[in-house]
């Protein structure tokens, strides 16, 4: 069974579309991770949820909206898809906030592509 | 702030060899550092950590690693390369903040292994 499963696999879409791209984890974690990985695989986190409360909000444009309706999911909607958006969205889920007890798990990630 | 830089963006090493991948980090408090490994099309997967108990850390796939805090650095070592083992390596450091905290990742090292 897949840990943490994100759909789809694969993203390509125009310049001013609206997606989502959608993420479970069937671990029993509470905290759950986007981050983004850009074309040179720098990793940067986006967003953390801990039990469907937002705990961590990095400086994402707010075109970039993260929704968990329970603490087994958390998905990420885009408006007004940019160029620059293009990159590999990875889903992460923990089993508690403080990750030194808890290693990060990661989905396979979702390959958006915007032309 | 803390960060973590990685020096070498790209090793090559023969099957067989030692393989060293170096890590430098920065941090004000005393940190949580951590090793992932990402094969192709894939999530990251945890290697190994340090959290403060011994400072040489034997991680999965017989890489290990070595906090020395007088050179700020966690350098990760396996002593013979596997074809298997080709993949992207990144650092990574807890960034301990109120009750959470999140993993700041230094941008990677593609490891190439040459048969």
């Amino acid at each position: 069974d897949t840990a943490v499963s994100q759909t789809p696999k694969y993203l390509v879409t125009q310049m001013g579309n609206d997606k989502s791209i959608k993420c479970e984890q069937n671990l029993g974690h509470d905290t759950m991770y986007w981050y983004k990985q850009d074309s040179k695989k720098f990793l940067k986190i986006m967003f953390s949820y801990n039990n469907k409360e937002l705990i961590i909000n990095e400086t994402v444009p707010n075109r970039f909206s993260p929704k968990s309706p329970d603490k087994a999911h958390l998905n990420l909607h885009i408006n007004s898809l940019e160029l620059g958006d293009s990159a590999v969205y990875f889903c992460a889920s923990s089993q508690l906030r403080q990750s030194h007890n808890s290693p990060l798990h990661f989905g396979n990630g979702t390959r958006l592509t915007v032309t | 702030a803390q960060s973590v830089t990685q020096l070498g963006s790209h090793v090559s090493v023969s099957e067989g060899a030692l393989v060293l991948l170096r890590c430098n980090y920065s941090s004000s408090v005393p940190p949580y550092l951590f090793w992932y490994v990402q094969y192709p099309n894939q999530g990251l997967q945890l290697l190994l950590k340090y959290t403060s108990a011994a400072t040489l850390v034997k991680g999965i796939n017989g890489f290990e690693a070595e906090f020395k805090k007088s050179e700020t650095s966690f350098h990760l070592t396996k002593p013979s390369a596997h074809m298997s083992d080709a993949a992207e390596y990144f650092c990574a450091v807890s960034d301990r903040k109120t009750s959470y905290d999140k993993v700041i990742f230094g941008p990677g090292t593609s490891l190439s292994v040459i048969p």
